[in-house]
């Protein structure tokens, strides 16, 4: 297995608290990812990072924000839980980007905001 | 802007029949393209990708996926499916210009005995 941890693996939160998620790898690859994956939608990109302080928003960013202060290490906040961020969070890493390669995902993190 | 279609949100099937999921994508530029499989409470894995070359790749557990650049496709195809075949497909596209993987909305195949 790809050398991802993703932290917590379990959350339960109240609408309004700040959450924060974790992912961190031992591979040094340059790209990561932040997804979100709900029934019929499937997995939908929040933010990515092509390196450090590098990040750009995925077509599902609004509510969420991102930080990589290190190689291995990519956070994301929900700055206000709301209930419409229920959902399980995968992580993924990717050597490169545009060259085509395959992405490694985390065991995901499964949020519950009450 | 790229994007996935994935036509079939559930595909039933029995033990030993062959099985098609299919996928199509939209993207004015080359693409690269890659087939992943969830299992129950699991993150995602790689099943098979293409980059170039031959059309017919050929993935793990038996399966393989054909490149159609003229139908934008890339369906995924077993001939004889095993009741461990059970689980959720993700068709997912890389286009060259952009460091964005963007997936389809998933095909649950459920293989019954």
């Amino acid at each position: 297995d790809a050398g991802i941890t993703q932290s917590p693996r379990h959350k339960v939160t109240e609408t309004g608290t700040p959450v924060t998620l974790r992912c961190h790898q031992t591979e040094n690859h340059r790209y990561m990812y932040w997804y979100r994956q709900d029934p019929g939608h499937g997995l939908r990109l929040i933010h990515y990072s092509y390196g450090v302080k590098d990040t750009d928003k995925g077509e599902v960013s609004d509510g969420y924000s991102v930080s990589r202060s290190k190689t291995e290490d990519f956070l994301l906040t929900l700055e206000s839980a709301t209930s419409s961020q229920t959902s399980v969070y995968f992580c993924a890493i990717r050597d490169r980007g545009r060259e085509g390669t395959e992405a490694f995902f985390g065991q995901g993190t499964r949020l519950t905001v009450v | 802007a790229q994007s996935v279609t994935q036509l079939d949100s559930q595909v039933p099937v029995f033990e030993e029949a062959p099985v098609e999921l299919r996928c199509n994508y939209s993207s004015s530029v080359s693409v690269y393209l890659f087939w992943y499989v969830q299992y129950p409470n699991q993150g995602l894995q790689l099943l098979l990708k293409y980059l170039s070359g031959s059309t017919l790749v050929k993935g793990i557990n038996g399966f393989e996926a054909e490149f159609n650049k003229s139908q934008t496709s890339f369906h995924l195809r077993k001939p004889s499916v095993h009741i461990s075949d059970t689980a959720e497909y993700f068709c997912a596209v890389s286009v060259s210009n952009t460091d964005k993987l963007i997936f389809g909305t998933g095909t649950r195949l459920q293989v019954f005995p």
